[in-house]
């Protein structure tokens, strides 16, 4: 069963507005959030993160915000730019000593000029 | 800093052949990961080690080996190579010292099983 759920694959967006990327998860246990940007043939770098006990968290362009009673996030990238495009994955850690991190399938960000 | 390297970038093997995906970080970090990502999916936890010594299986170990004997190389070890292990073969890396645990990626290694 899938912890982490992204059900969007793909998302087209014009240059200069907004994008919203969803992600869904099933474990209350979750104590926090992370989202990774991944380019082809390049490996997923960190993004940005959120604390179970907060609701929102701003990075310049980019703000994840956290509902917990609908256990679902959202990232918004604004205002989009052709160089945002890339695969995007929420992930949560476990509890574990090693922080395991279960990811989402990802969302594949294109942003058009 | 180089951070986390891995090689060979691309590789196709024979089923039944054997490799070794190398992986080394320059960071210090305790705790290491194999992770595989299939097409149009998420990615896997294959193995983890939380120091030289110590490794634990993952979601998806089978078919898989590793060992750590030092803090900056994790090897992954294919000993028969099987179609179903044709996929993208991400290391990872993180201080493992806090609960804000940013994992750091390689770029990955491809292997197409024939």
């Amino acid at each position: 069963d899938q912890q982490v759920k992204q059900n969007s694959p793909s998302l087209s967006v014009q240059e200069g507005r907004i994008s919203i990327l969803n992600c869904d998860y099933t474990n209350s246990m979750f104590d926090y959030f992370l989202w990774y940007k991944k380019y082809p043939a390049e490996g997923p770098t960190f993004l940005i993160s959120i604390s179970s006990i907060k609701d929102k968290n701003e990075d310049g362009r980019f703000t994840v915000f956290l509902n917990k009673s609908a256990k679902h996030l959202s990232l918004h990238i604004v205002p989009s730019q052709p160089g945002d495009s890339a695969v995007y994955f929420c992930a949560a850690p476990d509890s574990g000593s090693a922080r395991q991190l279960t990811f989402g399938s990802g969302t594949q960000l294109t942003v058009l000029p | 800093n180089a951070g986390v390297t891995q090689t060979p970038k691309f590789r196709i093997l024979k089923i039944g052949q054997s490799m070794t995906l190398q992986c080394t970080q320059d960071m210090n970090h305790n705790y290491m990961y194999w992770y595989r990502q299939d097409p149009g999916m998420g990615l896997k936890l294959i193995y983890y080690s939380v120091g030289a010594g110590i490794t634990d299986k993952g979601e998806v170990p089978n078919g898989y080996n590793v060992s750590r004997s030092t803090t900056e190389d994790f090897p992954l070890r294919l000993e028969l190579a099987a179609p179903s292990q044709t996929s993208v073969y991400f290391c990872a890396s993180s201080y493992g010292t806090g609960d804000w645990e940013t994992q750091y990626f390689g770029p990955g290694t491809r292997l197409l099983v024939l």
